[in-house]
């Protein structure tokens, strides 16, 4: 069975600190699709990043980077100077080549304190 | 290129009442998904189609729920009769194939008095 877990409920830095959100997976296909969302106090979910299995490269978007890591099975999300802008949950995902749904993380609220 | 549009943004009804959520993916999208979420259960897959037509609609909490899409550019989420615990928000999101990204809407939030 697939899972994702995000261990970290919730987390609070002072702004300008980096942070890390950890994401780790399961599953026994070995084509997948990893993702993280964004969902601010607004409420809305907004796509950051996909990722397939075979490209483990990482990832760097401005302040944002990822690190895909498949023998740990882990997909982590770091934000270098956080801003208070940054607060919001934050989830990963899974999804299966053969499939169309995604399974999403419990979610990790990241606080930013100014 | 318009997102994902949902309706309302909230509604607020008496239980007992029906209530229709509406979704209009974005063009060319071939799946279409509704969830719902609430910070017990967090973010739940209730059902999604691929070109119209329903396919797993196994989250899908009990009969009083149910979904349609009549054609590519519209859905609803109807619950009849609604009930308090029907209080949650309810997202409706659509992607190119199922492994792309999937693009959400703003979702409705729904109270249930």
């Amino acid at each position: 069975a697939q899972k994702v877990t995000q261990a970290q409920t919730e987390i609070s830095v002072v702004e300008k600190e980096d942070v890390t959100l950890d994401c780790v997976y399961e599953t026994r296909d070995t084509t997948y699709y990893l993702f993280w969302y964004k969902q601010p106090p607004s409420g809305e979910l907004v796509f950051l990043i996909r990722r397939n299995s075979f490209d483990e490269q990482n990832e760097i978007s401005g302040r944002y980077s990822w690190n895909f890591q498949k023998s740990t099975s882990s997909f982590n999300f770091t934000i270098t100077a956080s801003q208070v802008v940054d607060s919001a949950v934050y989830f990963c995902a899974l999804t299966l080549n053969r499939d169309d749904k995604i399974i999403f993380g419990k979610g990790t609220r990241l606080h930013i304190l100014p | 290129d318009a997102g994902v549009i949902q309706s309302p943004r909230h509604e607020v009804t008496e239980m007992g009442q029906e209530v229709t959520l509406r979704c209009k993916p974005i063009s060319g999208h071939d799946y279409l998904f509704w969830y719902r979420q609430t910070m017990m259960r967090g973010l739940e897959l209730l059902i999604y189609f691929n070109n119209n037509v329903p396919i797993d609609d196994s989250g899908m909490p009990e009969d009083r729920f149910s979904a349609k899409m009549p054609n590519a550019s519209f859905s609803t989420l109807k619950i009849q009769p609604s009930e308090p615990r029907d209080s949650a928000v309810y997202f409706c999101a659509s992607s190119l194939v199922g492994y792309q990204p999937q693009h959400f809407g703003d979702g409705t939030r729904l109270s249930i008095l």
